[in-house]
C-alpha cells in the first residue's frame, strides 16, 4: 500500500494567515493526488484533484501543486469557515489511501 | 442537483450484519462509480471500497480490512447504492460516507452526510 504523511499534524492560524500543508507519498503517485476538506457532522468535501486542479466552487484561495512523492495545500487569506481538517488522497493504486489529516485550528 | 444520502446506520453487535444504503439523485448512477469511504473515531478516512460504473463493467475493490465482510451493489432501478457489512468487528465501528466519484474512483465529488455504525456487545 501507499503511505500518505501529512505535516504538520494541526496548525494553529489567524483569520487573514496563509498556510501551507504538505502531503508526501510513500512511491510516485504522478498527479493522482486529491485534497479534501472536513468539518465535524459534514461531509467531506472535494477541493483539489489532480494535484493542482480546483473543483468547481472552491474558492481560488485555495491551492495546490506537486507531483511524484510530494505535495503541497496552500490556503491563502484564512476565513472562519476554513478551520477544518485537511486530508490528501493518492488515486494511482488501490487501496486509495489517505493521509493522516492536518487539523487547522484557530 | 445532484445529492447523495446515507443511512441505515445503528448499533449491532459483533459478528452481525448490517446494510447501509446510499440514495442518489440529479445523475445516472449506472453512469458513474460509487465509493464507501468511513471515519472510525479520533482517527482520519479510511477507503472502505468501490463499484465501477457499468459501462466499465461494474466491478469492486475493497480495502484489506473488509474484503470478504463487506459488499457494494448497486439497485439502479430505485438509484441506491448499497454497503452489505457482515461478520461485523468493534474495529468497523466509524461514520461510514458514501460518495459518487468519477472514472476509477477518483476524486469523490459528492458525498452523503455520513452514518453512524457502532459494532458492541
Amino acid at each position: 500500500d501507499i503511505q500518505m504523511t501529512q505535516s504538520p499534524s494541526s496548525v494553529s492560524a489567524s483569520i487573514g494567515d496563509t498556510i501551507t500543508i504538505t502531503c508526501r507519498a510513500s512511491r510516485d503517485v504522478s498527479t493522482w493526488l486529491a485534497w479534501y476538506q472536513h468539518k465535524p457532522g459534514q461531509a467531506p468535501k472535494l477541493l483539489i484533484y489532480g494535484a493542482s486542479i480546483l473543483q468547481t466552487g472552491v474558492p481560488s484561495r485555495f491551492s495546490g501543486s506537486g507531483s511524484g512523492t510530494e505535495f503541497t495545500l496552500t490556503i491563502n487569506s484564512l476565513q472562519p469557515g476554513d478551520f477544518a481538517t485537511y486530508y490528501c488522497q493518492q488515486a494511482t493504486s488501490f487501496p486509495l489511501t489517505f493521509g493522516q489529516g492536518t487539523r487547522l485550528e484557530i | 442537483e445532484v445529492q447523495v444520502v446515507t443511512s441505515g446506520g445503528g448499533l449491532v453487535q459483533p459478528g452481525r450484519s448490517l446494510r447501509l444504503s446510499c440514495a442518489t439523485s440529479g445523475f445516472t448512477l449506472r453512469d458513474y462509480p460509487m465509493t464507501w469511504f468511513r471515519k472510525p473515531p479520533g482517527k482520519g478516512l479510511e477507503w472502505v471500497g468501490f463499484i465501477r460504473s457499468k459501462p466499465y463493467g461494474g466491478t469492486t475493490e475493497y480495502a484489506a480490512s473488509v474484503k470478504g465482510r463487506f459488499t457494494i451493489s448497486l439497485d439502479e432501478s430505485k438509484g441506491i447504492a448499497y454497503l452489505q457489512m457482515d461478520s461485523l468487528k468493534t474495529e468497523d465501528t466509524a461514520v461510514y460516507y458514501c460518495s459518487r466519484s468519477l472514472h476509477g474512483g477518483y476524486p469523490s465529488d459528492y458525498w452523503g452526510q455520513g452514518t453512524l455504525v457502532t459494532v458492541s456487545s
